[in-house]
């Protein structure tokens, strides 16, 4: 089965500009996961959907940050504006169903903000 | 709230040669513990888990882990080491499996192999 899509895979940016990223899960994984992961440091949980509807945004700048995942399949991370510690890789991930623990990762968008 | 300590951001070891990376975790629930492995240029894949049962866990490709909930550890370990083993390793926990489980990593640490 095809794995976790994502793309642009690189991006570069000046600052205040805006930038959309793009993840497509895994086919018929209800849970998709957006995680951003600053240089020498582990995947921090920005967001969580299942299907739809958003479970966990606590972690998620709002004030600069927004995502969607309509229809439940596909889904778009936007920053707007950009800040330089934006500069980041961020990381989509889906998970099957209520029953699965195992999450599936995209390679990663590598951001850089400038 | 859980977290995640990696107590070593790099390791280097010779081919052939025993490894252990260690991981600390803090939780006031149970716990789910997983390692992740990122080889360059890829995305995370999981190595293996602990979810419950027993306390040593191993992958198919010969690391294992032992949870030990008195002394809140979950490290990795392998015997001998090969290159194709260089790679970053994470830790992460997790108070639930399903439904709306999250993940919280640790740092990470970069595993280097030299021949």
């Amino acid at each position: 089965e095809a794995g976790v899509a994502q793309s642009p895979r690189y991006k570069i940016i000046e600052k205040r500009q805006s930038v959309a990223f793009w993840c497509n899960p895994i086919s018929g994984h209800a849970t998709l996961y957006w995680y951003q992961q600053i240089l020498g440091q582990g995947p921090k949980l920005l967001i969580q959907f299942q299907n739809n509807g958003v479970v966990d945004d606590s972690q998620l700048p709002k004030d600069r940050f927004s995502a969607e995942r309509l229809k439940g399949v596909d889904s778009t991370l936007k920053i707007q504006p950009a800040k330089l510690e934006d500069s980041a890789v961020y990381l989509c991930a889906s998970r099957s169903g209520t029953g699965e623990y195992e999450q599936y990762f995209g390679p990663g968008t590598r951001l850089t903000v400038t | 709230a859980q977290s995640v300590t990696q107590l070593d951001s790099q390791v280097p070891v010779f081919e052939e040669a025993p490894v252990e990376l260690r991981c600390n975790y803090s939780s006031s629930v149970s716990v789910y513990l997983f390692w992740y492995v990122q080889y360059p240029n890829q995305g995370l894949q999981l190595l293996l888990k602990y979810l419950s049962g027993s306390t040593l866990v191993e992958s198919i490709n010969g690391f294992e882990a032992e949870f030990n909930k008195s002394q809140t550890s979950f490290h990795l370990r392998k015997p001998s080491v090969h290159i194709s083993d260089t790679a970053e390793y994470f830790c992460a926990v997790s108070d639930l499996v399903g439904g709306a489980q999250k993940l919280v990593f640790g740092q990470g640490t970069r595993l280097t192999i030299n021949p």
